[in-house]
């Protein structure tokens, strides 16, 4: 079976750094994604890992261990429009379908 | 390329009623997803296509559900006779079959009355 792991609900501060963690047991892996989805609009691609490491995209980035089965999202210098749901996803095999958590949603204050 | 679109943006329907969606990916992507993602949760997935061929069904989807893909173009995902629990925001995705990650529509919100 596939398990994904994600915490419910996070709260940081405006200009804070914020990390979001992600643990998965899947029977196979080919790649981690990390989508952002704002309330009522669709996901949108923030982050691929498929190699142990960070990943680093301007104010985001991302990191893998596949020994560990874990993975995180950091997020610096939070914005107000951060404020959104983080969707951990992963391939476990080939090209198959991606698996979804169920997505932590960030709440970022002033 | 607008990107993946999907119609309706809204569907309100009776219970005991069939409703049909429409996706239409971004025009060179080979691969069409269906997930149903519902307050609070993520996305599960329900079926996908490569071209006109439907690889995957899941065990999701039953046989109230159908989606087609005719000439590997836009999609239909249908509901017959729905129920209450079918109420959820109906994603559709598309990708190229070696592609990162998926290109998300803006979804169906279906409420079941």
């Amino acid at each position: 079976g596939q398990n994904i792991d994600q915490p419910t609900e996070m709260t940081a501060t405006e200009g804070a750094i914020v990390q979001i963690n992600c643990t998965y047991q899947t029977s196979g892996f080919n790649g981690l994604f990390w989508y952002q989805q704002h309330a009522g609009e669709a996901p949108t691609f923030l982050s691929y890992n498929v190699l142990d490491g960070l990943e680093e995209k301007g104010r985001f980035s991302s990191f893998l261990s596949r020994s560990k089965g874990y993975s995180y999202l950091l997020l610096k210098e939070l914005q107000m429009k951060d404020s959104a749901s983080y969707l951990c996803a992963v391939r476990d095999s080939g090209n198959t379908p991606l698996v979804f958590g169920k997505g932590t949603r960030l709440s970022v204050i002033a | 390329d607008t990107g993946v679109s999907q119609n309706p943006r809204h569907k309100i329907t009776k219970r005991g009623q069939n409703v049909t969606f429409r996706c239409d990916p971004i025009s060179e992507h080979n691969r069409l997803y269906w997930y149903r993602q519902t307050l609070g949760q993520g996305p599960e997935f329900l079926t996908y296509f490569q071209n006109e061929a439907q690889l995957e069904k899941s065990r999701l989807l039953s046989d109230r559900f159908s989606a087609e893909r005719p000439k590997g173009s836009f999609s239909t995902l249908e509901i017959q006779r729905t129920e209450q629990g079918d109420s959820a925001m109906y994603l559709c995705a598309s990708s190229l079959v070696q592609g990162l990650g998926y290109t998300f529509g803006s979804g169906t919100r279906l409420t079941v009355v």
